[in-house]
């Protein structure tokens, strides 16, 4: 079966433009999660989306968004960026609960100049 | 947020050395995840421990996740160049939040 889809692969952006990032969990996946994954920070937690709601959000700035549709689908938006949103952002769907493990995406990496 | 603290950083090893990789908290997690990473790609689920002591083998790879709940390791025998990579402990927070540690760089060398 197809795994995460993440898409594009890769984005260059100048700072002050705002971006969307698309992913396409596993078929039958409702919860999808987003990671941003830096040199310095490792991996930290954006936000969870269960049935096209936002159930968890993570200690980013109100320039980080998401969403996700009826089939599953998200996006996030980043706007007003910065330098230090330059960075791999990753995908992860699940079937229920994190506790089943996530299975990710490819990310997108993002370069803001 | 909880805090995961893994160990070593790095390890870098010749083919066939055992090895083993450290995962630690104050806190408890109600399920510890490890992952794989390579180069431009993301993390891939290796094993999730849910209970306390348990102890679970993928091949060459023993994950146990400890009796209080707060600690995991992973120890690989015999490693092979194809091992190389970052490994990374995930625990499961409060929310479906995943908590990772700072991830060890693995490298193998034949």
């Amino acid at each position: 079966k197809a795994g995460v889809t993440q898409t594009p692969r890769y984005l260059i952006k100048t700072r002050g433009q705002q971006v969307t990032l698309s992913c396409s969990p596993i078929s039958g996946h409702r919860s999808v999660s987003w990671y941003q994954q830096t040199p310095g920070q490792g991996l930290q937690f954006l936000f969870e989306y269960f049935s096209e709601t936002q159930r968890n959000k993570g200690n980013f700035p109100g320039r980080f968004s998401g969403r996700q549709f009826s089939n599953s689908r998200s996006e996030m938006n980043v706007s007003t960026l910065e330098l230090g949103d330059s960075a791999l952002y990753l995908c992860a769907s699940s079937l229920r609960e994190a506790n089943y493990g996530y299975t990710f995406g490819s990310g997108t990496r993002l370069t803001v100049v | 947020t909880q805090l995961l603290e893994q160990s070593p950083q790095f390890l870098s090893i010749q083919e066939g050395e055992n090895l083993t990789v450290y995962c630690n908290s104050s806190s408890v997690f109600s399920s510890l995840q490890w992952y794989r990473q390579e180069p431009g790609e993301g993390p891939v689920l290796l094993v999730t421990v849910v209970t306390g002591g348990e102890v679970k083998k993928l091949k060459r790879l023993t994950f146990q996740f400890g009796d209080a709940r707060k600690d995991s390791s992973l120890h690989i025998t015999a490693a092979q160049p194809g091992d190389t990579g970052l490994y990374l402990c995930a625990g499961v927070e409060y929310g479906n939040k995943l908590v990772f540690g700072a991830g060890t760089i693995l490298r193998v060398k034949s």
